[in-house]
């Protein structure tokens, strides 16, 4: 198995700017999370889905951020604007059932 | 959720035992103890999980004692590869719409050469 892929792995941009980050979990796994790290806040849930039907988003900053899950097989983060102080590493995870966690690599987002 | 309580930083000599503790005198009868761990620039990785008995894998061991309120994570010889942040954390073993697994700060342990 291929495991959780988020892309892009590094992204760069502007202040204002519309950032998408994607994520495709591992086949079969009922459950996706969103989670942001940074320094000061370290790692903090923003939004996790159960069959594709958003269950909790009480940790997304603001409207800036929203979260979609089309299909079982794809999700997507997005900030609109963006701010300097939304860099930080988004980590997307799937489970099945229990929270027995597989995280991807992290979208490194840094923005100017 | 029960808080858990975990020293910030530990080190131990590459080959020997890891003893990583953690408190949790507030869990209730159906919370289980989660270990993950976060090697530095990875997402983190799920380790080990346990109710009330001892419980083993490949990774690791954990040790909960007998009043729940505190376990211990074993990683029989660490190697340098196990230098990470080492998370507990306590959730009722299976989803409901108001669980979320929450991180704290964890220890970090250094594996000495």
């Amino acid at each position: 198995d291929a495991g959780v892929i988020q892309s892009p792995r590094h992204e760069v941009t502007e202040m204002g700017q519309e950032v998408t980050l994607r994520c495709k979990p591992i086949s079969g796994h009922n459950s996706l999370f969103w989670y942001r790290q940074t320094m000061m806040r370290g790692l903090e849930l923003l939004i996790y889905f159960n069959n594709n039907v958003p269950i909790d988003d009480s940790g997304m900053p603001e409207d800036r951020f929203s979260a979609k899950m089309p299909n079982a097989s794809f999700s997507t983060l997005k900030i609109q604007p963006s701010e300097p102080r939304d860099s930080a590493v988004y980590f997307c995870a799937s489970s099945l059932g229990v929270w027995e966690l597989f995280f991807g690599e992290g979208s490194r987002l840094t923005v100017l | 959720d029960a808080k858990t309580t975990q020293p910030p930083s530990m080190d131990c000599a590459e080959g020997r035992a890891a003893n990583l503790p953690c408190n949790h005198s507030t869990i209730s009868g159906n919370e289980y103890v989660y270990w993950y761990r976060q090697i530095h620039s990875q997402g983190p990785q799920y380790i080990i999980h346990g109710l009330k008995n001892n419980e083993t894998n490949e990774m690791a061991s954990l040790i909960i004692t007998e009043d729940r309120k505190s376990s211990t994570l074993i990683l029989p010889h660490a190697t340098l590869r196990d230098t990470a942040v080492y998370y507990c954390i306590v959730m009722v073993g299976k989803k409901s719409s108001g669980d979320k697994l929450t991180f704290g700060t964890g220890t970090r342990l250094a594996v000495r050469p």
